[in-house]
C-alpha cells in the first residue's frame, strides 16, 4: 500500500525567502505525481504535475522535482509571498485507474 | 480542465440522518472518485464512482454508510448515512480523464467541497 510523508508539517517564513517543501512515498511505481495548494476551508487547486518519465516541472516561482527511484519530490517556491500562506498536499498517482494518494501536508505560513 | 460543482457547499445536520451530495462535472469524464477530508487531517479516499455498477470502496468504508451513484459520466452522488458526529468532514468529488493508450495528462481535479458539521 503506498504511503506518502510530508516534512515538514508546518513551516513559517519570513517573507522573500526561498523554501522547499518535501515528499516521499513508499512505492515507487507510479504513474505521476501532484502538488496542490489548500486555503483554509476552501477545495484544492492542482499547482503542478509531473509525469513518471519527467524530473521536474516549472509554474511560475514554482518548481517541483521528482526522483522515482528514491521516491522523493520536492516544491521549490521562490521569493515566498504572504498570499503564499496555505497548506500543500503532494499527491501520488498508481498505475491503472487508481486515485491520488495523499500525504499529509504542509502548513505554510509567510511572514510579511 | 474539468470544472466540478457540488451541492450543497455546507450543511449542518442532526446525528442519525443522511445527507445526500451531489457532484456534477462540466465534461464527461472516465474516473470519479469521493474523499473525505476529517478535520485538520489529509484527505482520505472513500471509494470510486463507476458509472453503471456498484462504487469500488476503500478499506474502511462501507456501502451501507456511505451509497455512491454515478448514473452517467458527468454525475455522481455520495449519501452520508445514519450520521454520527465523527461524519463531521469536508466531502469532496475529484474526476480524472484516464486513457492508457496514449499520453494523456491524467492529471486529477477537484470540486470545491461539502463542509458537513454533524450536531
Amino acid at each position: 500500500k503506498q504511503e506518502v510523508t510530508q516534512i515538514p508539517a508546518a513551516l513559517s517564513v519570513p517573507e522573500g525567502e526561498n523554501l522547499v517543501l518535501n515528499c516521499s512515498f513508499t512505492d515507487s511505481a507510479i504513474y505521476n505525481l501532484q502538488w496542490f495548494r489548500q486555503d483554509p476551508g476552501k477545495g484544492l487547486t492542482s499547482l503542478l504535475l509531473i509525469q513518471s518519465s519527467q524530473r521536474e516541472q516549472t509554474s511560475g516561482r514554482l518548481n517541483a522535482s521528482l526522483d522515482k527511484s528514491s521516491g522523493r519530490s520536492t516544491l521549490y517556491i521562490a521569493a515566498s509571498q504572504p498570499g503564499d500562506s496555505a497548506t500543500y498536499l503532494c499527491a501520488v498517482g498508481g498505475t491503472g485507474r487508481r486515485a491520488l494518494t495523499f500525504g499529509s501536508g504542509t502548513r505554510l505560513q509567510v511572514q510579511p | 480542465s474539468a470544472v466540478i460543482s457540488q451541492k450543497p457547499s455546507r450543511d449542518i445536520c442532526q446525528r442519525g440522518t443522511s445527507l445526500t451530495i451531489q457532484c456534477q462535472v462540466d465534461s464527461q469524464v472516465t474516473m470519479m472518485f469521493w474523499y473525505r477530508q476529517q478535520p485538520g487531517q489529509s484527505l482520505t479516499l472513500i471509494a470510486t464512482a463507476n458509472q453503471g455498477s456498484e462504487a469500488t470502496y476503500e478499506s474502511g468504508f462501507v456501502i451501507d454508510k456511505f451509497p455512491i451513484s454515478r448514473p452517467n459520466l458527468t454525475f455522481s452522488t455520495l449519501t452520508v448515512s445514519n450520521m454520527s458526529p465523527e461524519d463531521s468532514s469536508i466531502y469532496l468529488c475529484s474526476v480524472k480523464e484516464w486513457d492508457s493508450l496514449t499520453v494523456l495528462r491524467n492529471e486529477q481535479f477537484f470540486g470545491p467541497g461539502t463542509r458537513l458539521t454533524v450536531l
